[in-house]
C-alpha cells in the first residue's frame, strides 16, 4: 500500500464550480498534513496546512479525519487560475521532517 | 527575500556519465532537503541536512548518489554513474522551524535527462 494515495485525475471542472479532492495515508503515526500546489513545470508551493479541526482559507477548505486516515481539500467558486496539480503531503512524527508526497491530483478548470 | 537557488536548470547526459547539482537555500534556513520528482509522481525525499549534518538519507541510492553540505549553507548532489531511470527533476528545499514552521520552500529544480 502506498504511503499517500490520491486520485490522479484529471478533474475537468467548469469555472465557478465546487470541486473536492481526497487523499488517504497509511502511516498512523503521521503528525502533520498539508496541501501543496504545483503548476506545470514549476516547483511545489504550500497551499495550506491541514488541522484536525478543519481549516479554511478563502475559497479553500481542508479537513482531516485521523480515525479514517483521510484528508480532503474543497475548492469553492473555482477560477481558471486554480488549474494545477494538488499534492497531498504528510509528515511523520519524529525528528526527521522530510515530507511524503502523494502523486498529485490534476485539476483543469474550463471556461 | 531571495528564494532557493538551483543550478543548472537543465542537464542532458548519457548513461554512465556523472552529474552534479547545486543548491543554495534561503538565508538562515538550517534545514535543506533534496527531492527527486519523476514525471507523473510526487517528489520523493532523497536526503535531509540539518546544518552540515545528515538527518535522513534512508531513500538515497548510496551506490550512485552522494550529497554534501560542507559549510552548512549550500549543497551539492552528485550522481555517478547515471542510469536511464535517474531522469527526473531534482528539487532542493529549505526550511527553518523558527522562521517558517514546517513549510518547506522549494527551488525551481534541475531537470535531468539521461539518454
Amino acid at each position: 500500500r502506498k504511503e499517500v494515495e490520491q486520485d490522479p485525475g484529471p478533474f475537468n471542472v467548469p469555472e465557478g464550480a465546487t470541486v473536492a479532492f481526497n487523499c488517504t495515508y497509511s502511516n498512523s503515526a503521521s503528525q502533520s498534513f498539508f496541501w501543496y500546489r504545483q503548476d506545470c513545470r514549476k516547483e511545489p508551493k504550500l497551499l495550506m496546512s491541514v488541522y484536525s479541526s478543519g481549516n479554511e482559507d478563502g475559497r479553500f477548505t481542508a479537513q482531516l479525519n485521523r480515525a479514517s486516515q483521510y484528508i480532503s481539500l474543497l475548492i469553492r467558486d473555482s477560477k481558471l487560475s486554480d488549474s494545477a496539480t494538488y499534492l497531498c503531503v504528510v509528515k511523520a512524527r519524529g525528528g526527521a521532517d522530510g515530507l511524503t508526497f502523494g502523486k498529485g491530483t490534476h485539476l483543469i478548470i474550463q471556461p | 527575500e531571495a528564494g532557493v537557488a538551483q543550478s543548472p536548470r537543465y542537464k542532458i547526459i548519457e548513461k554512465r556519465q556523472s552529474v552534479a547539482f547545486w543548491c543554495n537555500p534561503i538565508s538562515g534556513h538550517a534545514t535543506l532537503y533534496w527531492y527527486q520528482q519523476i514525471l507523473g509522481q510526487g517528489p520523493k525525499l532523497l536526503i535531509q541536512f540539518q546544518n552540515n549534518g545528515v538527518v535522513d538519507d534512508s531513500q538515497l541510492p548510496k551506490d550512485r548518489f552522494s550529497a554534501e553540505r560542507l559549510k552548512g549553507v549550500d549543497s551539492t548532489l552528485k550522481i555517478q554513474p547515471a542510469k536511464l531511470e535517474d531522469s527526473a527533476v531534482y528539487l532542493c528545499a529549505s526550511s527553518h522551524p523558527l522562521i517558517s514552521g514546517y513549510e518547506q520552500y522549494f527551488g525551481p529544480g534541475t531537470r535531468l535527462t539521461v539518454t
